[in-house]
């Protein structure tokens, strides 16, 4: 089974900063990764697929690239609406399988 | 517009059993693979079941294999999951998920709002 490990667990940053979160699979996906946010009581969200292409609706300031094992989701300029927790998915391979999550929090 | 509405969830003793569905609309259902995923309270997601658009194949995670089934009725447009020989680990909100396509190399694109489990005696 494919494991992700999604880093850091949480962070902090200002209003305006830019935010970077990696995911590591434990041997090659391609590029079969999205990333999901999920605010507070509310169900996940789609932000990226393919590891690189934006859902429909996400703003423009979410992008993810990386390839293989290697991958990151960037917040260009953090807005107070982006308080939220992210994850990886891997699609690659069954079982799939999520990240543990990172919890963004404003400074 | 498309909805995905979980129903069946519940409080259940250990070792019990318990279907839930989820109603789809707004698509066609029938041409789109499924999955159900689960949040315990306070952790992450966790993907458990995937089924194809035709319900010809399903797939698990180790966690569930063997006591939990997927199943989908493409003419009432409803996903299934029947669990049974449930333990107090089990208890999370489940999530209905559609697929991006009808293929296992899809992407989760839409989520339903969830259903709590709660496996207590």
């Amino acid at each position: 089974d494919i494991q992700m490990t999604q880093t850091p667990s949480s962070l902090s940053a200002s209003v305006g900063d830019r935010v970077t979160i990696t995911c590591q699979a434990s041997q090659d996906i391609t590029n079969y990764l999205s990333w999901y946010q999920q605010k507070p009581g509310k169900a996940p969200k789609l932000l990226i697929y393919d590891a690189s292409d934006l859902g429909t609706g996400a703003p423009s300031r979410f992008s993810g690239g990386g390839s293989g094992t290697h991958f990151t989701f960037t917040i260009s300029s953090l807005q107070p609406e982006d308080i939220a927790t992210y994850y990886c998915h891997q699609y690659d391979n069954l079982p799939f399988s999520f990240g543990q999550g990172t919890k963004v929090e404003i400074k | 517009q498309l909805q995905l509405v979980e129903s069946g969830g519940g409080v259940v003793q250990p070792g019990g059993s318990l279907r839930l569905s989820c109603g789809a609309s707004g698509f066609s259902f029938r041409n789109y693979a499924m999955h159900w995923v689960r949040q315990a309270p306070g952790k992450g997601l966790e993907w458990l079941a995937f089924i194809r658009h035709d319900g010809s194949h399903e797939y698990y995670v180790d966690s569930v294999k063997g006591r939990f089934t997927i199943s989908r009725d493409n003419a009432k447009n409803t996903l299934f999951l029947q669990m049974t020989s449930l333990r107090a680990e089990d208890t999370a909100l489940y999530y209905c998920a559609k697929d991006k396509t009808f293929r296992i190399k899809g992407y989760i694109d839409s989520w339903g709002q969830g259903t709590l489990v709660t496996v207590s005696a």
